[in-house]
């Protein structure tokens, strides 16, 4: 089993729909978790990050960390066809003084106009 | 304008050929990593370096040599390049906070290596 596990898609969308996109972990010691974005032939970029359980709002986009069911969700709101690309949940811990970073396999979303 | 570098970002070469792939960044990160991205596995860390001198091997790091001689640069090598290292790499970099905390990793724009 993986220590993360996200749904790869794809995930199509008329614009203006809400969008949730969800990873599920095992491992009890993540304690930061990340949403990066990746558009085609770029690097991941942070989108938004979170470290306790709850809801983290920054615009259109909210960050929500479940950890007694060890899942996280981001959601979009308002979906633009700017949107589309892969998003990739990444979670941290802390082992041996360095802060590694576990990625989930990324969901390719797409937003048509 | 803050950035980490990679070259080539595209090279196709042939099993058993020595080659480096380089990494820079300008931001004096102390942190830097190398990912490669494959279809249904996601990003997995190759090497990672705390600072110069100081390197570590991630999650798959058969088949890669590192080395970190200056702050900015951390050049991946492929000492007998094989067809199964044929993949998408990232490098990576991101500073570290007095707590040891840090969220935001910056990444190269990607190097697509193919090994025939």
């Amino acid at each position: 089993q993986k220590e993360v596990e996200q749904d790869p898609g794809p995930l199509s969308v008329p614009e203006g729909a809400i969008v949730s996109l969800n990873c599920t972990y095992s491992n009890s010691a993540f304690q930061y978790f990340m949403w990066y974005r990746q558009y085609s032939r770029k690097g991941p970029e942070l989108l938004m990050y979170t470290y306790s359980s709850g809801n983290k709002e920054d615009g259109r986009f909210t960050a929500q960390v479940d950890k007694s069911s060890k899942y996280i969700s981001l959601f979009i709101r308002d979906s633009q066809p700017s949107d589309s690309a892969t998003y990739l949940c990444a979670m941290s811990e802390t082992s041996g003084g360095y802060q590694k970073v576990t990625f989930g396999t990324g969901t390719k979303l797409q937003v048509i106009p | 304008e803050a950035q980490v570098t990679q070259n080539p970002r595209y090279l196709i070469t042939v099993t058993g050929k020595k080659l480096t792939v380089t990494c820079s960044q300008n931001m004096n990160h102390e942190y830097m990593s190398w990912y490669r991205q494959d279809p249904g596995l996601g990003l997995r860390q190759i090497y990672y370096s705390m600072n110069v001198e100081v390197t570590d091997k991630g999650d798959v790091p058969e088949g890669y040599k590192v080395s970190r001689k200056e702050k900015r640069n951390f050049p991946l090598i492929l000492e007998s390049p094989s067809p199964n290292q044929t993949s998408l790499y990232f490098c990576a970099s991101r500073s570290v906070s007095g707590t040891g905390v840090s969220y935001e990793q910056y990444f190269g724009p990607g190097t697509r290596l193919t090994v025939t």
